[in-house]
């Protein structure tokens, strides 16, 4: 059965930081990978897709990459903004249904 | 852009009520999805559907039901509301494998 795992499940970095959230997943015969980002009470933003057959995917400040023998994507993201605070979540595909992980609950201190 | 639009934000009904949850595309996609989010358990399957009149359940399907009469809407139905039930319900959409696109959720308060 997938799990997909986000360690941390929060973190705090300081305005300008480049940092990276990381997402493992058990099953490496997925479809492809996505990256959403969840406001407070609001639904999941989309950010960036990698397709299986895919490395990495770009997105502004954004970078996704996938490294599925080992079962592992990271978002990085650069020169980070206050606004950039907000949890994300990384979800497999496989067989057309996705499997999330819980996130990781970023807050950027100004 | 795809554009997946749930009818209501908030919602407060009563214990006991049948509850209806709307969900419309506006992109010809073939799946969608109910999910629901709570605190430290994130985002379960409720019920999806691959075409218009086929259902599947998920991982959670014990008290509600849907209806996809057509391609572009996916109702979820709790059929009698019980407070277990108050949560955020998320509906999306995908095609093929160009990855899913979320509603702005439903927030259903049950008393």
């Amino acid at each position: 059965k997938q799990e997909v795992t986000q360690i941390p499940a929060a973190l705090s970095v300081p305005e300008g930081e480049n940092l990276v959230l990381n997402c493992s997943f058990t099953d490496s015969a997925i479809y492809n990978l996505q990256w959403f980002r969840q406001d407070p009470g609001k639904g999941l933003t989309s950010l960036l897709l990698i397709q299986s057959s895919q490395r990495e995917q770009t997105s502004g400040r954004l970078n996704a990459s996938l490294d599925k023998s080992s079962g592992r994507s990271t978002l990085y993201i650069a020169a980070s903004q206050p606004g950039d605070s907000a949890t994300y979540l990384c979800a497999v595909n496989r067989d057309d249904k996705i499997i999330f992980g819980k996130g990781t609950r970023l807050h950027i201190l100004p | 852009d795809v554009k997946v639009t749930q009818s209501s934000r908030y919602l407060v009904k009563r214990t006991g009520e049948k509850v209806f949850l709307e969900c419309v595309q506006d992109m010809d996609h073939e799946n969608m999805f109910w999910y629901r989010q709570d605190p430290g358990l994130g985002l379960r399957l409720i019920y999806f559907s691959y075409d218009v009149k086929m259902k599947e359940k998920g991982d959670i399907p014990e008290g509600y039901s849907v209806s996809r009469e057509k391609k572009e809407r996916f109702s979820l139905i709790l059929e009698s509301a019980s407070t277990n039930q108050t949560s955020m319900y998320l509906c999306a959409s995908s095609l093929d494998l160009y990855g899913y696109t979320f509603g702005s959720g439903t927030r259903l308060t049950v008393v």
